[in-house]
């Protein structure tokens, strides 16, 4: 089993629809989660993280952790095809330790 | 405010060289992490560094070595180069606090190209 596993896709959504992508992880330890978002030739870019249960929103984008079933996911409102990347989620189990990352979800927004 | 930065941004090596790959945290942060990434794949943690020490490395073999200098800047080393080693290699920059910890910053990147 893999530490942190994500559907590689491709995912794709009408532009102005909501994409959901999905995430789950295997240590019971892990504290903090992280999704980056990654356009082709290019270096991750921090979306946002989270560490508590719930929800957590920042613009169009809403990150939800369940640590209860393993699970965390990313939603985007308001699909752009600007927002067609490979979404990689992390996870952490200390703080200021290694992030480990799924192998990343491509999401393809078409207008 | 300069970001995370790194060089070269490519290169071509040729098996069994050595390559030197460099990064810049952003500033205020003092962690420097590198990750390898190849094509279709999430990114590897290699090694970390902080106050100038090997905090945690990854599962990658003892080519692969690194150092912070004072400033808190790295290096990454590749000794006897493979050809499986060509990918993306990537520093990461955090800090020590909880918010500065959770903000982990990623550079450009070096593509590594070896033949």
């Amino acid at each position: 089993q893999k530490e942190v596993e994500q559907n590689s896709g491709p995912l794709s959504v009408p532009e102005g629809a909501i994409a959901s992508l999905n995430c789950t992880y295997s240590d019971r330890g892990s504290q903090s989660f992280f999704w980056y978002r990654q356009y082709s030739g290019k270096s991750p870019e921090l979306i946002m993280f989270i560490y508590s249960n719930g929800d957590k929103e920042d613009g169009r984008f809403t990150a939800q952790l369940n640590k209860a079933s393993q699970y965390v996911s990313l939603l985007i409102r308001d699909s752009q095809p600007s927002d067609s990347a490979t979404y990689l989620c992390a996870v952490r189990n200390n703080q200021g330790g290694k992030l480990i990352f799924g192998q990343g979800t491509e999401l393809s927004v078409k207008p | 405010d300069a970001g995370v930065t790194q060089s070269p941004t490519h290169l071509i090596k040729t098996r069994g060289q050595q390559v030197t790959l460099r990064c810049s945290p952003k500033s205020g942060h003092d962690t420097v992490s590198w990750y390898q990434q190849a094509l279709g794949q999430g990114p590897q943690f290699i090694f970390q560094y902080y106050e100038e020490e090997e905090r945690q490395r990854g599962n990658f073999p003892d080519r692969f070595s690194g150092h912070q200098f004072p400033n808190y800047s790295s290096e990454l080393n590749v000794n006897a180069l493979l050809l499986g080693d060509s990918a993306l290699y990537l520093c990461a920059s955090s800090g020590r606090d909880r918010f500065s910890g959770n903000t982990i910053y990623f550079g450009e990147g070096s593509w590594l190209t070896v033949v």
